[in-house]
């Protein structure tokens, strides 16, 4: 079964505005949560991380927030722009054990209009 | 370094011959993972090495599949037998230490015909 759940599939969003993408997981052992950014024929690239102490951490124009008791977090894209249209993947991993393997979102496909 | 090199980046393939993927992490990194994504779909977990050691293998990787590192540096992922099924990007990463943190290199794009 999906360990980690993603909505929206897919996102548009007008230059300027603010993009959210959310996602579940039911696995409290998960303890670290990234977010990456993928472009068409590139692999995807590591945006931004959380852990689960953290109820939001930001960089740039990039948020994640964190709700540990719901099980849910979320990035959030300030002035969103057309460089940033890209499938993003919310992805978590039991990163105090020595495995460090990653559960993927099904991704969400982020279109900035300009 | 530049990165997580992958080798070749395209794949065609006629199925039921076998192929064979080439991953250079990032040399300072001691893990090296290997994903697979489809259209649409997230990175799944394949197989993971701590230096030459396999670490764990995901259901996914049927007895057809074969991952190796040798000497603790490259690792190669080996499909035999490919099947229509197979038609994937195959992505390899690597990460200095416990946890996530990874860099993914660019895929290598496998089509069986």
């Amino acid at each position: 079964q999906q360990q980690v759940k993603q909505s929206p599939q897919s996102l548009i969003v007008q230059k300027g505005g603010i993009s959210i993408i959310n996602c579940a997981y039911e696995n409290t052992a998960f303890d670290y949560f990234p977010w990456y950014q993928q472009f068409p024929g590139k692999g995807p690239a590591l945006l931004i991380a959380i852990r689960p102490d953290v109820s939001e951490k930001k960089e740039g124009r990039f948020t994640i927030s964190f709700n540990k008791s719901a099980k849910q977090f979320s990035l959030h894209i300030m002035d969103s722009q057309p460089g940033d249209s890209a499938t993003y993947f919310c992805a978590a991993s039991t990163r105090g054990s020595t495995l460090g393997r990653l559960y993927f979102g099904r991704g969400t496909q982020l279109t900035v209009w300009p | 370094d530049t990165g997580v090199s992958q080798d070749p980046r395209h794949k065609i393939t006629k199925r039921g011959q076998n192929v064979t993927f080439r991953c250079d992490p990032i040399s300072e990194h001691n893990r090296l993972y290997w994903y697979r994504q489809t259209l649409g779909q997230g990175p799944e977990f394949l197989t993971y090495f701590q230096n030459e050691a396999q670490l764990e293998k995901s259901r996914l990787l049927s007895d057809r599949f074969s991952a190796e590192r040798p000497k603790g540096s490259f690792s190669t992922l080996e499909i035999q037998r490919t099947e229509q099924g197979d038609s994937a990007m195959y992505l390899c990463a690597s990460s200095p230490g416990t946890g996530g943190g990874y860099t993914f290199g660019s895929g290598t794009r496998l089509t069986v015909v």
